[in-house]
């Protein structure tokens, strides 16, 4: 079983829509969570960090954790066509673990 | 400015050749790692490093080696082992912390290996 599961879309959403991205993991003990936006040809660039339950609230980003369900989300509010991107979620990696990500998502909006 | 430097951006190999790709950090990171992506794909570990002189495989480690002899500079070779090299390397680096895990991941600009 993979560490980190992401739905690798497309995910195709109209301008001035919410973009929802899902991520579930295997590993209860992974207590926060980072969510990069990756442009393609580009590398990877952090946008959200989640560490307790519930949402955290960032401008139109907002992250979810549930630990319960094992599964963080990542809403995009007012989508842009410039939020265009593959989204990738990642356990933090305690202890001597190595930073692992998911296949992340590909967000497309439509102008 | 701090950050992670990798080099070469583009790097064309003939086959049975090994290349060498450079990464050098100035954050004062103790954790660095490499990725490979193919396109259309996600990330896959191929080495990391928690401290210098230690090295660890990860997912994808075959055909691949790495050295850190420095805690600046973790340089990743791609031998004559590695069948099908093609891929985008992504360099990244981050500070383990003593209760919530690494820190956030810097990445580097990236290679783009080709082989001809």
């Amino acid at each position: 079983q993979k560490e980190v599961e992401q739905n690798s879309g497309p995910l195709s959403v109209p301008e001035g829509a919410i973009a929802s991205l899902n991520c579930t993991y295997s590993d209860r003990g992974s207590q926060s969570f980072f969510w990069y936006r990756q442009y393609s040809g580009k590398s990877p660039e952090l946008i959200m960090f989640i560490y307790s339950n519930g949402d955290k609230e960032d401008g139109r980003f907002t992250a979810q954790l549930n630990k319960a369900s094992q599964y963080v989300s990542l809403l995009i509010r007012d989508s842009q066509p410039s939020d265009s991107a593959t989204y990738l979620c990642a356990p933090e990696g305690k202890g001597r673990r190595a930073l692992t990500f998911g296949s992340g998502t590909r967000l497309q909006v439509q102008p | 400015d701090g950050g992670i430097t990798q080099s070469p951006k583009y790097l064309f190999r003939k086959e049975g050749q090994n290349v060498t790709l450079s990464c050098e950090q100035n954050l004062n990171h103790d954790a660095m790692y490499w990725y490979r992506q193919d396109p259309g794909q996600g990330l896959r570990l191929i080495y990391y490093s928690q401290i210098v002189n230690d090295f660890q495989k990860g997912d994808i480690a075959e055909g691949y080696s790495v050295s850190r002899e420095k805690k600046e500079s973790f340089p990743l070779t791609v031998t004559s082992a590695q069948k099908n090299p093609t891929a985008f390397y992504l360099c990244a680096s981050s500070q383990p912390g003593s209760g919530l895990g690494n820190t956030e991941a810097f990445f580097g600009q990236g290679t783009r290996l080709t082989v001809v």
